[in-house]
């Protein structure tokens, strides 16, 4: 089934480990996000590929990696957790990141940092 | 800065209609989109207004006005399972989405 996975469902970390979440799509889309959601906040932008081999930062990149060594993966990266690093992570892929091109999304990784 | 304004939670009638409000400012704009979130999952995508006026997709419609910076999400006929959060998302001038914090729609039978 075409569409975008994301691993693991859900995670608990203790403050200071290393953590990747794993995101992979099969609909060969260009781009790809990493977003964050917060209770009473809109999706935040973290990082962002606009195509393989290429990434830039969103609206809040601090504490987050990520790399696009081919189209289909776009794993994030939490190189020391804290625990306003607790969140609900979505990853979301779109054909091109202008025009109509709507974003799809992955059913997220629920991650809470102690 | 760059701000999009959603009511927070409205509730509605089944069978009824429902207009859900987005205001924005933002750096440029590249197209208006409104997604569906249910409890628990993902966003899914509902339309896109690049134009002023109004797109029709079978029980929902948006409205876009640019130059007022205000989009309308509005949805008929309601039924149960149209219960969810209706998140409103304005493309800036770099290409990317600023997502409102969404509404959360309750429908009563």
């Amino acid at each position: 089934i075409a569409g975008i996975t994301q691993a693991p469902t859900s995670q608990i970390l203790a403050a200071g480990r290393r953590m990747t979440l794993r995101c992979t799509q099969d609909m060969r889309h260009n781009a790809m996000y990493w977003y964050r959601q917060d209770l009473g906040l809109g999706l935040r932008l973290i990082h962002y590929s606009n195509t393989a081999g290429t990434t830039g930062k969103g609206e809040v990149p601090d504490g987050y990696s990520v790399s696009r060594a081919n189209t289909d993966d776009f794993p994030l990266t939490l190189a020391s957790a804290v625990p306003s690093q607790t969140s609900v992570y979505f990853c979301a892929s779109s054909q091109g990141s202008t025009g109509g091109n709507e974003q799809f999304f992955g059913p997220g990784t629920r991650l809470t940092v102690l | 800065g760059q701000n999009i304004d959603q009511p927070t939670e409205m509730t509605a009638t089944e069978g009824a209609i429902v207009q859900i409000n987005c205001t924005y400012q933002t750096s440029g704009f590249n197209g208006l989109f409104w997604y569906q979130q249910h409890a628990g999952e993902a966003p899914t995508f509902l339309s896109y207004n690049v134009l002023d006026g109004l797109e029709e997709k079978g029980r929902f419609s948006s409205f876009l006005s640019r130059s007022k910076g205000y989009s309308y999400l509005l949805l008929k006929e309601l039924q149960m399972k149209d219960s969810a959060s209706y998140l409103c998302a304005v493309r800036d001038s770099n290409y990317q989405l600023i997502w409102g914090a969404g509404t959360k729609l309750i429908i009563k039978p």
